[in-house]
C-alpha cells in the first residue's frame, strides 16, 4: 500500500526519558512534516523537510530534534520528555512542499508521558 | 497574528445538509484546505480552494470568499459515517507548505 506510516502507534514513557518516533512515506514526495495535536485537537506544525533540508522550524523546544536520512524518512527524537509533551504526533508528506500542496498524514503516534 | 475560527461542535440529522463555517485572519493567503478526521485516525484531505467560489465534489462542497476571509464546507445527504471532526487550514504567505489549522468542528450525525 502506498502511504505514510509511523511507528510506534502508541508510546507510554516516564518523564525525563528520551524517545524517537519514525516516519516513512512511499508516495515519492519531496517534503515531509511533523505536527503535534494536543488534547484540544489543535494541529500545529513543528517541522518540515524538503529532500533532507530543513524548511520549517516552528517555535519548538530544542529537546525536539528531527532527522531526515533521506527524502522518504523523517524521524523525531525527543529528549528529556515532559508531561506537556503528551499529545498525538502526526507525520505528513506532500509532493513539493509549496503553497497549495496537499498533505497526506500518517496514522499518528499517541505519546503519553507519566 | 494568525487566527482561524470554527464552531467547536455541530449536530445534524442523517439525510440532512450541514454547513460548517470557517473564518480566518492570516499573514497572507495561499489557499484554504478542509480535512476530515475521524476519532483516533489521521486527517484526510477533502478540498482545496484558492479562488473565490464554490468547488463541488460529490456530497461535499467548499466555498471561499477571500475578501471576507471566509469559507464553508457543505455536506449534503448526511450519513452516519460523516460523524467526524472537520479541520479548516490556511496556507499563509511564504509558500513553504506550512498550514495553520483551526481547532476543528466536531460533527455528530444522528439517526
Amino acid at each position: 500500500d502506498t502511504a505514510v506510516s509511523q511507528t510506534p502507534k502508541y508510546l507510554v514513557t516516564q518523564m525525563g526519558n528520551d524517545k524517537s518516533i519514525k516516519c516513512e512515506q512511499n508516495l515519492g514526495h519531496d517534503t515531509m512534516y511533523w505536527y503535534k495535536q494536543d488534547s484540544k485537537k489543535f494541529l500545529k506544525i513543528m517541522f518540515s523537510y524538503n529532500n533532507k533540508e530543513l524548511i520549517i522550524n516552528e517555535t519548538v523546544p530544542n529537546r525536539f530534534s528531527p532527522k531526515s536520512p533521506d527524502k522518504a524518512h523523517l524521524n523525531l527524537h525527543i529528549n528529556s520528555l515532559e508531561l506537556g509533551d503528551s499529545a498525538v504526533y502526526f507525520c505528513a508528506s506532500s509532493q513539493v512542499g509549496g503553497a497549495g500542496d496537499t498533505q497526506y498524514f500518517g496514522p499518528g503516534t499517541r505519546l503519553t508521558v507519566l | 497574528g494568525q487566527n482561524i475560527d470554527q464552531p467547536t461542535e455541530m449536530t445534524a440529522t442523517e439525510g440532512a445538509i450541514v454547513q460548517i463555517n470557517c473564518t480566518y485572519q492570516t499573514s497572507g493567503f495561499n489557499g484554504l484546505f478542509w480535512y476530515q478526521q475521524h476519532a483516533g485516525e489521521a486527517p484526510t484531505f477533502l478540498s482545496y480552494n484558492v479562488l473565490d467560489g464554490l468547488e463541488e465534489k460529490g456530497r461535499f462542497s467548499s466555498f471561499l470568499s477571500r475578501s471576507k476571509g471566509y469559507s464553508y464546507l457543505l455536506l449534503k445527504e448526511l450519513q452516519m459515517k460523516d460523524s467526524a471532526s472537520y479541520l479548516c487550514a490556511v496556507s499563509p504567505r511564504g509558500g513553504t507548505g506550512k498550514l495553520i489549522f483551526g481547532q476543528g468542528t466536531t460533527l455528530q450525525v444522528k439517526p
